[in-house]
């Protein structure tokens, strides 16, 4: 069974400050894991993912995240919010259930960035 | 590119109308989905669709009616709809299938997202 936990549903922070967005996931499998990003009124863009290869994934507009196994954990951050930055957050985890694959996303978590 | 192109973005429609929403891709993926999502939640799957083949249907009421007519293209056929599936309807794709048995899959499974259709149901 899968699972995605999204700790906040908003985070507030100052711009030029840092970020932190928690995410834990539960997985039978070792699972591939992903952060989304969706501004108002818009779709989903793929911002960072895991799938085995370096537990530290970079992805753009300069957020990463650290993949740790033994915390379940798959927190994203970056160092210094942007205004831009302000759009909900999705964690996501897929891994192969019975006839293929599942995607599951966590609740979101609304960033809110401050002048 | 990684572009998925859905239309059309806006939507208005009346409990009896017929209508159709359209998504498209051109990378050559091979599973294509339609996601359901209302205001302050996240997206929530309706149907998935493998080499052409309809594999997941997440349980969806009859009145919506997935189609996909080729590789490129998947559409959502919506008849008598209530005012409750008013919603952001998002369309994603992805290279591979969901097919346990396809080789590495989790590289597959990253999944590209139109920016949506809005749909007012009046």
């Amino acid at each position: 069974a899968q699972s995605v936990t999204q700790l906040d549903s908003h985070v507030s922070v100052s711009e030029g400050t840092p970020v932190l967005l928690r995410c834990n996931y539960s997985s039978s499998y070792s699972p591939s894991l992903f952060w989304y990003v969706q501004h108002p009124n818009k779709g989903l863009q793929l911002l960072l993912k895991y799938t085995s290869a370096a537990t530290l994934v970079k992805g753009i507009n300069g957020f990463e995240a650290e993949f740790k196994k033994s915390e379940t954990s798959f927190h994203l951050t970056k160092p210094s919010a942007h205004m831009s930055d302000a759009a909900e957050y999705f964690c996501v985890v897929s891994g192969p259930y019975t006839g293929g694959f599942k995607t599951i996303f966590g609740a979101g978590t609304r960033l809110f960035v401050k002048a | 590119d990684t572009e998925v192109t859905q239309t059309p973005k806006h939507l208005v429609m009346g409990m009896t109308n017929k209508k159709s929403l359209k998504c498209e891709q051109h990378m050559g993926h091979r599973a294509m989905y339609w996601y359901k999502q209302k205001a302050k939640k996240p997206p929530e799957l309706m149907f998935v669709y493998s080499y052409e083949k309809l594999s997941i249907n997440e349980s969806v009421p009859s009145r919506f009616s997935p189609e996909c007519p080729n590789s490129s293209l998947l559409n959502l056929h919506l008849h008598a709809l209530q005012p409750e599936d008013s919603a952001l309807y998002l369309c994603a794709s992805s290279q591979g299938s969901t097919a346990r048995t396809d080789p590495d899959p989790r590289f597959k499974n990253i999944q590209y997202f139109g920016a949506g259709t809005r749909l007012s149901v009046l």
